[in-house]
């Protein structure tokens, strides 16, 4: 099955600067990769996805790329902010009759202000 | 707020009892799906429903099962609980069939048992 894993686990940077989380996976027929944010004591939210048919994608201070040679995808963040401090979870899928995701351990960013 | 409902927020009970978990998935989503949220573990998924139908299994446990009514709100049955079981428990809703549509989570219940 499919094996996601995310590095490095903590990640602490100055407000202000760019942070990027890597994640890798083994599956080569995954073709979906969300991206979630945890705040304590709420639920994961999706922030940003992409597919297997696009290299980049961008949303405002995030973006994130898919290396499907390399079977690695980040998430960039910009101009980080003291809100951005959270869990980032990576995730992983196919399509087959049994898909489902499957997450990274998770990366603690902490935003210095 | 994601649109995603669950009931309880949290959940002490003892060894051995049995809990029922509650979720409502977003207006229009026909998908349900439920994880578990451990600090060793990590995000697993447990199982998804397509309106009404099973339609994929994790690594759920035999004591565990759930099931999505006709109103497609969605119930996990958790029952012998161990000591192991304490975790956060997430169901997410999506609009499609397969896991590659977008999944919105649920504030989570926080299961403890004693």
């Amino acid at each position: 099955g499919e094996n996601v894993e995310q590095h490095p686990s903590t990640l602490s940077v100055q407000e202000g600067d760019s942070a990027v989380i890597k994640c890798t996976y083994s599956d080569s027929a995954s073709n979906y990769f969300p991206w979630y944010k945890q705040e304590l004591g709420k639920g994961p939210q999706l922030i940003i996805d992409i597919r297997s048919n696009v290299g980049e994608k961008k949303d405002q201070r995030i973006a994130v790329t898919l290396n499907k040679t390399a079977k690695h995808f980040s998430l960039h963040i910009t101009e980080t902010q003291p809100e951005d401090s959270a869990v980032y979870f990576c995730a992983a899928t196919d399509t087959g009759a049994n898909s489902k995701l499957t997450f990274g351990k998770g990366i603690t960013l902490s935003v210095r202000p | 707020d994601s649109g995603v409902t669950q009931t309880p927020k949290h959940l002490i009970t003892a060894t051995g009892q049995r809990v029922t978990l509650r979720c409502s998935p977003r207006s229009g989503d026909l998908s349900v799906y439920w994880y578990q949220q451990s600090l060793d573990q990590g995000l697993q998924f447990l199982i998804q429903y397509y309106n009404g139908e099973e339609r994929a299994k994790g690594n759920i446990l035999e004591r565990f099962s759930a099931q999505q009514f006709p109103d497609l709100h969605s119930e996990l049955n958790l029952s012998s609980l161990e000591l192991g079981d304490s975790a956060l428990y997430f169901c997410a809703s999506s609009v499609g069939y397969n896991s590659d549509y977008e999944q919105y989570f649920g504030p989570g219940t926080r299961l403890t048992v004693t």
